[in-house]
């Protein structure tokens, strides 16, 4: 059974770069299968998707983060990869990564890592 | 984007009542719409895809029905386990968004 573990700093100051790895074990990011999300949840509201990657080439991301994500994969380590820069204090949330189907829409999410949050602030 | 509405908010009900969850589309996104269910400082999971289909492992009492903008979740006989937030999610056109989601409390 796959699993997926997030890891970065707990604590970012604001304008820095947020960092996070998910750590795919039980299967392989190289999967042409699946694409790798990012998922956050800001403490006491919804769901928000990032973005997405493919190990196939493309990555994807919601339209009002574009300008300040870098998702990326790192074949090597069985691991996949966030980058927000610029953050502020509304980028603080609980950020998941996730796994979800290749298909024509953007299928469903499962598994979930277990979740990190990550507070910005100085 | 497209918006997804989540009714109601939250509910309370008792063990072994049937409940019923709606969410509806700002537009039509045929059958592309998933359910997910989260306990307090844990993850979401994954109960139904596509609008109706199971998935593997999820309790037979949760069912999915809908199309185009209006779907629902219905639980057919709610289990102490099964106090929770459920989440619907667009799959049909990017970005994908989810719903508010509706809280399901102990009466």
């Amino acid at each position: 059974q796959q699993q997926l573990q997030e890891s970065g700093p707990g604590l970012v100051e604001p304008s820095e770069t947020l960092s996070l790895t998910c750590t795919v074990s039980g299967g392989s990011v190289t999967s042409y299968s699946h694409y790798w999300a990012w998922i956050r949840q800001p403490p006491g509201k919804g769901l928000e998707w990032i973005g997405s990657i493919y190990y196939g080439g493309s990555t994807y991301s919601d339209p009002s983060l574009k300008s300040r994500v870098i998702i990326s994969v790192d074949a090597s380590k069985n691991q996949f990869s966030l980058k927000l820069n610029s953050v502020t204090a509304a980028d603080t949330a609980v950020y998941y990564c996730a796994r979800h189907p290749y298909r024509s829409d953007w299928g469903w999410f499962d598994p979930w890592g277990q979740g990190t949050l990550v507070t910005v602030s100085s | 984007d497209i918006q997804m509405t989540q009714s109601p908010s939250s509910l309370s009900a008792s063990v072994g009542d049937r409940v019923t969850l709606t969410c509806r589309a700002s537009q039509s996104i045929n059958n592309f719409l998933n359910w997910y269910q989260q306990k307090p400082g844990t993850a979401p999971k994954l109960l139904i895809y596509a609008a109706s289909s199971l998935q593997s492992g999820v309790p037979s009492r949760f069912s999915g029905s809908g199309s185009g903008t209006h779907f629902t979740l219905t639980v057919s006989s709610l289990q102490p386990e099964d106090f929770a937030t459920y989440y619907c999610q667009q799959s049909y056109s990017t970005p994908p968004t989810f719903g508010q989601g509706t809280r399901v409390e102990i009466k």
